[in-house]
């Protein structure tokens, strides 16, 4: 079955860059019938998609406004996994972060979530 | 962007009740909606998506309804394993907005 492995620091200072990682397996992130999504949740904000990266031919891209310009969600095809980095953290970006596939196929939604990762940002 | 609505924020219920959540978006979504299930330090567990359809593995005494801009998720009769925090979201429009969620307790 499909399982998703996310790694990456708990604690991240303000103004740096917050790195994660998801390792796929059972599927592969070049896969044309999956997105990949980071999704984030925090008392103050909810759950809060943040983006997603995907192959149709070629990679596309997307990411919410409220972090467009911060963040890049990459692949990595050789290790068949996907990342997050988000810059010039505050503490507004402290959360639980989940890596999350979009299915295409059945059932076609967010079907499989990561075990998240709680990050704090402080110094 | 889309708004969420849940309601209620907290609902206090009994095993073997009949719930309901529902859910409304500030626009239609028609059938892009997805229920999800979080119990303390998991990860949302998707109970049924396109609005109605019930996600493998999932007890069938859970059930979605709904198009447009309303939706429900219905627990027919409760179990003791079903009181949590419901969330629904929407995956029609970016960004994919999510409800602020409804706890479920034991009355």
């Amino acid at each position: 079955q499909v399982q998703l492995q996310q790694s990456g620091p708990g604690l991240v200072k303000p103004s740096q860059t917050l790195s994660l990682t998801c390792v796929i397996s059972g599927d592969t992130v070049s896969s044309n019938s999956a997105a990949w999504n980071w999704i984030r949740q925090s008392p103050s904000r909810g759950l809060e998609w943040l983006g997603r990266t995907y192959y149709r031919s070629k990679w596309y891209n997307d990411y919410a406004v409220s972090v467009k310009g911060r963040i890049i969600i990459n692949p990595e095809t050789s290790k068949n996994q996907f990342s997050l980095q988000m810059n010039s953290v505050t503490p507004e970006d402290t959360a639980v972060y989940y890596c999350v596939r979009r299915n295409f196929g059945d059932p076609d939604a967010f079907d499989i979530w990561g075990q998240g990762t709680m990050v704090t940002v402080s110094s | 962007d889309i708004q969420m609505t849940q309601s209620p924020s907290t609902l206090s219920a009994s095993v073997g009740d009949r719930v309901t959540i529902t859910c409304r978006a500030s626009q239609s979504i028609t059938t892009w909606l997805a229920w999800y299930q979080q119990k303390p330090g998991k990860a949302p567990k998707l109970l049924i998506y396109k609005a109605s359809n019930l996600e493998s593995g999932v007890p069938s005494r859970f059930s979605g309804s709904g198009s447009g801009t309303e939706f429900a998720l219905t627990i027919s009769s409760l179990q003791s394993d079903d009181f949590a925090t419901y969330y629904c979201q929407q995956y029609n429009i970016f960004p994919y907005n999510f409800g602020q969620g409804t706890k479920l307790d034991l009355k």
